[in-house]
């Protein structure tokens, strides 16, 4: 079963920062947070991960609470290609899977 | 692009036959896991392929099977299929005993039992 909770739906205006909430309260010391997208009918998207520490790169930012609890990914300039189902995802690493669960369905409106 | 490559895109079959879907890692991959992503569901994991072998299996009967090649390329096959085998079938690959070993996914194969 997924270890998160995730508000079903969002909506943002293009250009403006999106920020996508995750509830991981019964996380592991040694569970990363990870974070994947999904635009309709194809592939997740490998987006970000991290452990601890607030992370970046060239798509968006990962702020995870000190108590670890929980996250946000922010999107910092949604555009329209934005548009997706966004999965957050605890796991340790060298786990065989990642577990689904029904992730957050993020619209940017023009 | 991640690199890893599905095929066929789109399949459809009838109840009872067999299936065998394919899938192409990453450059410098060792890793193969395979998903069942049913309509409106997240993905499910099926099973891992790791030096040849299977290394971890989801809750799915062993008419889904697979096979790992020395090039890290593996095939998903399934036998008698099910009008609930209607679904698409995604591969990731990554790399085990890596720094990280996240998992990038292929585009998916789009399996319609009839």
């Amino acid at each position: 079963d997924a270890k998160t909770t995730q508000p079903p739906s969002m909506d943002c205006a293009e250009g403006r920062a999106a920020n996508l909430p995750c509830n991981h309260s019964t996380i592991s010391g040694n569970e990363y947070v990870y974070w994947y997208r999904q635009i309709h009918s194809q592939g997740p998207q490998y987006i970000i991960h991290g452990l601890k520490n607030n992370e970046t790169n060239e798509m968006a930012s990962l702020i995870i609470t000190e108590d670890r609890k929980s996250s946000t990914l922010i999107l910092p300039h949604a555009t329209l290609r934005d548009t997706a189902v966004y999965y957050c995802i605890v796991r340790v690493k060298g786990a065989q899977k990642l577990v689904f669960g029904q992730g957050t369905r993020l619209t940017i409106n023009p | 692009e991640t690199g890893v490559t599905q095929s066929p895109t789109h399949l459809i079959k009838t109840r009872g036959q067999q299936v065998t879907l394919r899938c192409s890692s990453q450059s410098g991959h060792n890793t193969v896991s395979w998903y069942q992503q049913a309509l409106g569901q997240g993905p499910q994991f099926i099973f891992q392929y790791y030096r040849e072998e299977e290394n971890g299996r989801g809750n799915f009967p062993p008419r889904f099977s697979g096979l790992q090649f020395p090039n890290y390329s593996s095939e998903l096959n399934v036998n008698a299929l099910e009008l609930d085998d209607s679904a698409l079938y995604l591969c990731a690959s990554s790399l085990t005993s890596g720094s990280t070993d996240t998992q990038y996914f292929g585009p998916g194969t789009r399996l319609t039992v009839l």
